[in-house]
């Protein structure tokens, strides 16, 4: 069946340091990926989306990777600091019938 | 500022009893997705709606209906609430036809069936 997996429940960095959050998925090509933050008792909201024509995408701090030969995506936060303590989650329409369907997602501490 | 909005923010009700969750989206998006969120399950879909009175099955749609009668209204319905839909419940709303397209959320609607 196909799947997303958030390799790391909990990741705790320390501030000044880039946090890396991994997110693979199996049995499908998607034409995008998309990650979002939650903070708690919220919705997600958007950060970014990469094509699967295009290797990286970076917005301020963050940057974002797409291998598609290895089924993975790489989502890194440098200088990070302690309001980018939050849950992530990475997106995939995995049926190319725009149906979102996420990773459970990595909850992310960043330590003073 | 782009807007959805859940009609409530925390609710309990009983168990067998009828429950209405309300969404509606300032966007004029086509497509309205319900969610539930459970720890160590993620997000997972339970109904998707692309147009006024079309609905599609989510991954789990047992015990849920929905209903679509405006473009910017879509309501779940739990027929007879169990405790096992305890739950945080998330709409969102996107654009349809643009792939790569992101999803705008409400601010979730936690339920606890006692």
């Amino acid at each position: 069946s196909q799947k997303i997996e958030q390799n790391s429940e909990a990741l705790n960095i320390q501030e000044g340091k880039t946090a890396t959050l991994t997110c693979n998925y199996t049995n499908y090509s998607p034409a995008y990926l998309q990650w979002y933050r939650q903070d708690p008792g919220r919705g997600p909201v958007f950060l970014l989306l990469i094509r699967e024509n295009e290797k990286e995408k970076r917005k301020e701090r963050l940057k974002v990777t797409f291998d598609t030969t290895l089924k993975q995506s790489l989502f890194h936060i440098t200088a990070s600091q302690p309001a980018d303590s939050a849950t992530y989650l990475c997106a995939l329409d995995l049926r190319g019938n725009e149906k979102l369907t996420f990773g459970t997602g990595t909850r992310l501490t960043i330590i003073p | 500022d782009v807007k959805v909005t859940q009609s409530s923010r925390y609710l309990v009700k009983r168990t067998g009893e009828k429950v209405f969750l309300e969404c509606v989206q300032d966007m004029d998006h086509e497509n309205m997705f319900w969610y539930r969120q459970d720890p160590g399950l993620g997000l997972r879909l339970i109904y998707f709606s692309y147009d006024v009175k079309m609905k599609e099955k989510g991954d789990i749609p047992e015990g849920y209906s929905v209903s679509r009668e405006k473009k910017e209204r879509f309501s779940l319905i739990l027929e007879s609430a169990s405790t096992n839909q305890t739950s945080m419940y998330l709409c969102a709303s996107s654009i349809m036809g643009r792939i790569n397209t992101e999803a705008f959320f409400g601010q979730g609607t936690r339920l606890t069936v006692v």
